[in-house]
């Protein structure tokens, strides 16, 4: 079935380091989103990348979309405590004749002062 | 910006209780809202699409008599879990997005605990 695959599940840094997590679908997406959950909370949207090859920074945030529209990557720099929860990146499809988007699995980001 | 409010926040009941969860577009009308089920330190799993005025689609492996959604307005989709059990219990969260715009905006979810 359709999937989306994020990986490291989980990621502990110190602050100061950089932080990486990424996604892969095993079909072409029409855009991908990245949401940010902090813990007891509810998803909270970032951004999204709808072209091939869209790179898109929100500060320390930088975001890629890959060529074929099949990858993505989400790069802090120089984590901070404030960075801490659950990345999920979600690629919306067209699937059963509506627009779904399918989350990947998460990267869980502990930050150590 | 565009809120969605879900109602309860917490849910405590005995098994074979049904229990119904609100999802509700505040500033916005949704045609389309969705029901994900996340499970401790997973990822959202989508449930079910709800549309507005017609059947809800169920993605697969999702029993639809057990999860029942109804969406009567363009501002209000219910989910209803009938005769909940121990493996029932989760957290679920509704989202919605605005007509036109691809953001989905998510409720504040339900953690529905069955005893």
């Amino acid at each position: 079935g359709q999937q989306v695959m994020q990986i490291p599940q989980y990621q502990h840094v110190q602050e100061g380091e950089d932080f990486t997590t990424y996604c892969n679908s095993s079909t072409t997406l029409s855009n991908i989103q990245w949401y940010k959950q902090r813990p007891g909370g509810h998803p909270v949207f970032l951004i999204q990348l709808v072209k091939s090859g869209e790179v898109k920074k929100q500060k320390r945030l930088t975001f890629q979309f890959g060529e074929a529209k099949k990858n993505s990557s989400l790069h802090i720099t120089a984590t901070q405590t404030t960075d801490v929860g659950t990345y999920f990146c979600a690629g919306r499809l067209f699937s059963g004749g509506y627009n779904k988007l399918i989350f990947g699995a998460g990267t869980r980001l502990a930050v150590h002062p | 910006g565009a809120v969605v409010s879900q109602h309860p926040s917490r849910v405590i009941c005995k098994s074979g209780t049904s229990v119904k969860i609100e999802c509700r577009s505040l500033d916005f009308q949704a045609t389309t809202m969705f029901w994900y089920r996340q499970f401790p330190k997973q990822s959202l799993m989508l449930m079910a699409t709800s549309n507005e005025g017609s059947k809800a689609t169920y993605e697969q492996g999702v029993e639809k008599d057990k999860f029942l959604i109804n969406h009567a307005s363009l501002t209000l989709s219910t989910l209803t879990v009938t005769s909940a059990h121990p493996e029932d219990s989760s957290f679920y969260i509704c989202s919605a997005r605005e007509p036109g715009a691809q953001p989905q905006h998510f409720g504040d979810g339900t953690r529905l605990s069955i005893l």
